[in-house]
């Protein structure tokens, strides 16, 4: 079975801060990972898709990378600010489902 | 941009009734989930649907749980005899997909969720 953890668990930075956010998976055996945004009471919301083809995947401030063979991803933010403050998720997909880790909770203060 | 819908979005039961949960996919996606979210744990897998039938469930998704297309566009979740310990947040999910596989360079798209909440 997969198992998905995230590190850190927290964290609390000034507004303008570069990030990274760790990812790492048990089984390497996956088609894509995705990683997710989750606020407060609320659904999640797809960041970014990297497929198991892939090293890199960039969406304006956010680039997420995969190296597939050592079971794990990272994601960086850029100049982060406020509004990035949630919970961001990380989901590799193998075995006809994603496998979702805890989570790193995301405090950027202004 | 087309989403998924999930109502209601906060649902309380009493022990031992049974609840429907809603979901409305993505109109031209394939493949459905549901997935819950226990307040504090992980996003967890517990059943998906294609083609009319369940493709995969995991050991949460016992014979208390069952899932329905039973239109052209509505997902549906039911809990038989809800328990304490369902009380969770139930997401929705849906991708498109062709040839029995999720389109696999398609993100998977939520819902907001079903808070459900059980007395």
């Amino acid at each position: 079975k997969q198992e998905v953890t995230q590190i850190p668990a927290a964290l609390s930075v000034p507004e303008g801060e570069n990030l990274v956010l760790n990812c790492s998976f048990t089984d390497s055996a996956i088609y894509n990972l995705q990683w997710f945004r989750q606020d407060p009471g609320k659904g999640l919301t797809s960041l970014l898709l990297i497929q198991s083809s892939q090293r890199e995947q960039t969406s304006g401030r956010l680039n997420a990378s995969l190296d597939k063979s050592s079971g794990r991803s990272t994601l960086y933010i850029a100049a982060s600010q406020p509004g990035d403050s949630a919970t961001y998720l990380c989901a590799p997909y193998n075995f006809n489902k994603f496998y979702f880790g805890s989570g790193t909770k995301l405090n950027v203060k202004p | 941009e087309p989403e998924v819908t999930q109502t209601p979005s906060h649902q309380v039961t009493q022990m031992g009734q049974e609840v429907i949960l809603r979901c409305v996919p993505i109109s031209n996606h394939l493949y459905f989930y549901w997935y819950r979210q226990i307040l504090g744990q992980k996003v967890e897998f517990l059943v998906s649907f294609y083609n009319n039938e369940i493709s995969e469930k995991s050991e949460i998704f016992d014979d208390q749980f069952s899932v329905e297309r039973p239109d052209g566009s509505n997902f549906t979740l039911k809990i038989r005899s809800t328990k304490l310990e369902d009380s969770a947040m139930y997401f929705c999910a849906s991708s498109p997909g062709t040839g029995g596989l999720p389109r696999l360079n398609s993100p998977l798209h939520f819902g907001n969720g079903t808070r459900l909440t059980v007395t």
